[in-house]
């Protein structure tokens, strides 16, 4: 059972902006920098954003990372068809004996 | 090219042992943490366990502490995770992923290159 939050799904049209949010903690949102995972089907997930809102070299600017206290958030703007994916968040988690932990997941749909 | 490719999934019977590997290249191994992450089919990503640059800290899920020990062989450029007293919650793809930096947690981290995995059913 994931300690982050998301919702299971969310949608728009071409060229549209989408927000994806993750709801944590003070264990691990709260006090640790986020990564997001972009999945597509069939294929091994990749990293969006580290450190709350970095993308790391070939990801284009389209895809922005947000954070304040306890959530943090995905946007995708100017939506592409082949942005159609699942969506994860994950940030380390600072209780117990520390451990990294995935979001639920967001289905993206491009309508 | 980065690249990771693991190995040694298979259909095991509960209670029995697997080893996965993982073989690195197009990167100098050493100098990345790494990170084993599962999947059930259809479902959501889980993380298992994370290993430093020089083995000198691991991490393991709460569900697979005490049964499942990774480690990695730097001349080898390889990773492992031995599988013990395995369970039919265990079955699912398993991914090996490197880390942005040498080890985990921290400032900034993140899995940044990621197997296509190895399917470990246990049944």
């Amino acid at each position: 059972q994931s300690v982050l939050t998301q919702p299971p799904s969310a949608s728009g049209t071409p060229g549209q902006r989408v927000s994806i949010s993750c709801s944590g903690s003070s264990s691990n949102v709260g006090s640790n920098s986020v990564n997001w995972y972009q999945q597509l089907p069939g294929t091994a997930p990749k990293l969006l954003i580290y450190g709350d809102d970095q993308r790391p070299s070939g990801v284009p600017g389209r895809f922005s990372g947000s954070k304040s206290g306890t959530s943090a958030s995905l946007a995708i703007s100017g939506l592409q068809s082949n942005d159609e994916a699942d969506y994860y968040c994950a940030a380390w988690d600072d209780s117990l004996n520390g451990l990294y932990v995935f979001g639920t997941g967001t289905k993206v749909t491009v309508l | 090219e980065m690249q990771l490719v693991e190995s040694g999934g298979g259909l095991v019977q509960p209670g029995r042992s697997l080893r996965l590997s993982c073989a690195v290249s197009g990167f100098t191994f050493d100098d990345y943490g790494m990170h084993w992450v599962r999947q059930v089919p259809g479902k959501g990503l889980e993380w298992v366990a994370s290993i430093s640059w020089n083995s000198g800290s691991v991490a393991y899920a709460d569900s697979v502490k005490g049964r499942f020990t990774i480690s990695r062989d730097n001349a080898k450029n390889s990773l492992y995770l031995q599988m013990n007293t395995l369970r039919g919650e265990d079955t699912a793809l398993y991914h090996c992923a490197k880390d942005i930096t040498a080890t985990f947690g921290g400032a900034e981290y993140g899995m940044d290159v990621w197997g296509q995995g190895t399917t470990v059913t246990v049944s």
